[in-house]
Parts: structure tokens; sequence; C-alpha cells
């Protein structure tokens, strides 16, 4: 299994253009988290899904946008990048087992906007 | 509501010294806990986790972590650090009831090993 898997791994980007970070999975996890990860101020949850076509914002939705038409991707939308969107992003899938919903992570993509 | 505080954003000890990395929760559910390491310029991976039974948990690269329920905490320790163990850890908490699906976050602790 190739686990969690993001792309790109590096992108810049200008204000205002917009890009999509890519995620896909192959455990066939039922749940998907976007994170973004800024220094000093630990996890933030961007965005989650449950399930094909279901998704729901986290605590920093603004300026992004997902989708999840498949188990196995779950893209992210930048539209109109900002200097604010500087950060490394994070996906990761989970499931249901008897201990919680343990998160297995991507490599991550690192974002500059300039 | 749960919340996860974890003491110290920065720890620094001498190779074959104890670790000693702290982490207090507050949840008014019985609590699933977790300890992630980040290696520089990688994503997270699990160490160890606790959800019922036994209170001392042993992880990989032989860190271990207590959770003690009097106390709302859930320190990661880990007898003598190797230069390897240089990273960030992260404590997380999510609820044992309900259909709780996300993690809860601390800001993380930043291990340096000196040698």
């Amino acid at each position: 299994n190739a686990g969690v898997t993001q792309t790109p791994k590096f992108r810049i980007l200008k204000i205002g253009q917009s890009m999509t970070l890519q995620c896909t999975q192959d455990m066939n996890h039922n749940y998907m988290y976007w994170y973004r990860q800024d220094p000093g101020m630990g996890l933030k949850l961007i965005y989650y899904s449950v399930g094909a076509g279901i998704t729901d914002k986290g605590e920093v939705p603004n300026g992004y946008n997902v989708s999840r038409s498949t188990t196995e991707d779950f893209p992210l939308r930048l539209e109109l990048a900002a200097p604010s969107q500087t950060s490394v992003y994070f996906c990761a899938s989970s499931y249901r087992t008897g201990g919680g919903y343990e998160q297995y992570f991507g490599p991550g993509t690192r974002l500059t906007v300039t | 509501a749960q919340s996860v505080t974890q003491l110290g954003s920065h720890v620094s000890v001498s190779e074959g010294a104890l670790v000693l990395l702290r982490c207090n929760y507050s949840s008014s559910v019985p609590p699933y806990l977790f300890w992630y390491v980040q290696y520089p310029n990688q994503g997270l991976q699990l160490l160890l986790k606790y959800t019922t039974g036994a209170t001392l948990v042993k992880g990989i690269n032989g860190f271990e972590a207590e959770f003690k329920k009097s106390e709302t905490s859930f320190h990661l320790t880990k007898p003598s650090a190797h230069m390897s163990d240089a990273a960030e850890y992260f404590c997380a908490v999510s609820a044992n009831a309900g259909n709780n699906r996300k993690l809860i976050w601390g800001l993380g602790t930043s291990l340096a090993v000196n040698p």
C-alpha cells in the first residue's frame, strides 16, 4: 500500500492564482482530512469528509474548497491565493476502529504564495 | 468540549538522558489519546495511542505514555534519548463516545537531542 499520497510536494503561487492540491489514499478509508501547519501553531483542520459526496468545514475553511467524488480522492482547491495561505498542507485519512479514528498522514505539500 | 495542552514548545535533552514530553487534556467524555511524531520535512506518524484498558501504553522506538485520569495527563517518556529522536511531537485527543471523527491537537513540542 502506498498509504496517503499528496501532490505536488512544493509549489509557489502568485497572489490571486488558484491551484488544486491532490490527495489520494489506497486504504479504503471512509474519513479524510485536510490540515494546514504553520510554525508554532500546530495543525489546523481546514475541511474533512466522512465519505464520498459528504464534506464539512473545519476550523479554518475560508479561502478553500473541497470535493469528494470517490473514496480514494480528496482534492483541496485554493481560489485567489493570498500570502496568508503560505503553509504546509497535510492530508490524512482514517477509519473507525475499536480505538477511535487513528489518522494516517501524507508527506505534505509546501505552498508559498508571493 | 475537548482541548489539549502540551507544556513546553521546546525541550532539549542530552543523548542518553530521559525524555519527558508533557500532555494534559480536557474532555467531558472518556478520551482516546494519541502521540504522533513528525520528523523534519515529513508527515506525522503514530507513536502510540490509548483507547481503553491498560493505562501504560508502549509505542514504537522505545516510547511509552501513561494515561492518568486523575491528573488528566498523557505524558510521553523514553528512558534514553537517541539523536534520531529529534523531531516534533504532537499529542491529540478524541472523544471515546458518539461518532466524533476528529482529533483535537496540541501545538506540538520540538525535541532537540544534544550529543
